[in-house]
Formats: structure tokens, C-alpha cells, sequence
């Protein structure tokens, strides 16, 4: 079974911190990507990567930055938390190129509050 | 023009009835599309592919239509468990762009 990892669920953090957000999956996937979603404006893209080391912005990067060392784990980290960061973070992964390979399958989010 | 524009709902269906909602998108040149089913905070997951002209899987049925640029999800004989919010994703390269989603309430 396809499995995407974040392993911090819920954070509270204050703001001005630096926020590490984890993923990992373990399909061997080339692409992943990181995500938020916010009520009433959907899941809008932050930054993704197709392959190890590789990063490209989305379409809301400012804030944030994000780190692939090894192909299976994809960080986002925010260098210095606001409180307009507070949302619902998605981390996803898809196996590349080609009709089945657009396929895209989500960690179950972690949600993030910045007081 | 927004890349993928849904009907945000919500519909608000009894148990048994048939529900239909659209999807529009603007770039002619996408060739596969899909549906994702997500629950109240919960993360997305996938309900149905899309790469020729519909998909049809038990209740669910997607069409597609290129000329007007739109993919419609139907759901017949809906129950309970159909309660959450549809989302239309649709590829552009290595990205994916997500509708805001269609809110779904199946009463008893």
C-alpha cells in the first residue's frame, strides 16, 4: 500500500520560530510535494520536486523553503513562523512522468497553529 | 481565469437521490484528470481517474467533456458515507491544479 508519512500531526509554535515540517514516503516516488490548504481557498502548492536535491517553487513559496537530500523525504521548513502561517499542510508524492504516474497520494496533513 | 473552477455546493441530497456537479478547467492541452474524495479534516484521497471520455466505478460515474472543458462527477443511489467534499484535480506538467471543492451532505 502506498504510504506518506508526516510525522508531526498537530504543532503549535510561536511566531519568529523555525518550523520543520517532515515527509516521507516509501514508494519510491520521484515527485513530492508540500501543500496547505485553507478554508474556502483549496490546496494551493508551496514547493515541489521531482528528483533528489531538486526544488521548485509553487505557487505560494514566499516563507518558505524546503530540503530533499534523499529521494524518500521531502522537508518544508519555515524559517521564521507568522501567524498567517497557521493552516493545514499536506505533504504528497507521485510516481513521475505518464497518465498513471500524475496519480498523487497524500500524507494525512499536519496541522500547524503559530501564536 | 482560474485554472479549475468547482461549484463550492454544498449539496444537500436524501439518501437515494442522484447528485451531479462540474468541473471547468482552462488548459485545452490537459489529457488526464481526476476526482478526489476528502473527508472533514482529513487528507484527499483518490476516487476516480479520468482519461478518455468518463470512467465508471459502482455509483460513481465521471465524464468528460473536452469541447466545453469540463469533467462532471455523478453519484447515484447516494448513502451517508458519500457525505464530503469532491475534489476536481487536474495536471499541468509536473504540478496539479486543485478545484476548491464541491461540498456533498447525504441526509437520512
Amino acid at each position: 500500500d502506498v504510504k506518506v508519512t508526516q510525522s508531526s500531526r498537530y504543532l503549535v509554535k510561536r511566531t519568529g520560530e523555525k518550523v520543520f515540517l517532515e515527509c516521507v514516503q516509501d514508494m519510491d516516488h520521484e515527485n513530492m510535494f508540500w501543500y496547505r490548504q485553507d478554508p474556502g481557498l483549496g490546496l494551493r502548492l508551496i514547493y515541489f520536486s521531482y528528483d533528489v536535491k531538486m526544488k521548485e517553487k509553487g505557487d505560494i513559496p514566499e516563507g518558505y523553503s524546503v530540503s530533499r537530500e534523499k529521494k524518500e523525504r521531502f522537508s518544508l521548513i519555515l524559517e521564521s513562523a507568522s501567524t498567517n502561517q497557521t493552516s493545514m499542510y499536506l505533504c504528497a508524492s507521485s510516481l513521475g512522468q505518464g497518465k498513471s504516474g500524475n496519480t498523487i497520494y497524500f500524507g494525512e496533513g499536519s496541522w500547524l497553529t503559530v501564536v | 481565469r482560474k485554472e479549475v473552477e468547482q461549484d463550492p455546493g454544498p449539496f444537500n441530497v436524501p439518501e437515494g437521490a442522484t447528485v451531479a456537479f462540474n468541473c471547468t478547467y482552462s488548459n485545452s492541452a490537459s489529457q488526464s484528470f481526476f476526482w478526489y474524495r476528502q473527508d472533514c479534516r482529513k487528507e484527499p484521497k483518490l476516487l476516480m481517474s479520468v482519461y478518455s471520455s468518463g470512467n465508471e466505478d459502482g455509483r460513481f460515474t465521471a465524464q468528460l467533456n473536452r469541447a466545453s472543458q469540463y469533467i462532471s462527477l455523478l453519484i447515484r443511489d447516494s448513502k451517508l458515507s458519500d457525505s464530503a467534499t469532491y475534489l476536481c484535480v487536474v495536471p499541468n506538467d509536473y504540478k496539479l491544479s486543485f478545484g476548491a471543492g464541491t461540498t456533498v451532505t447525504v441526509r437520512a
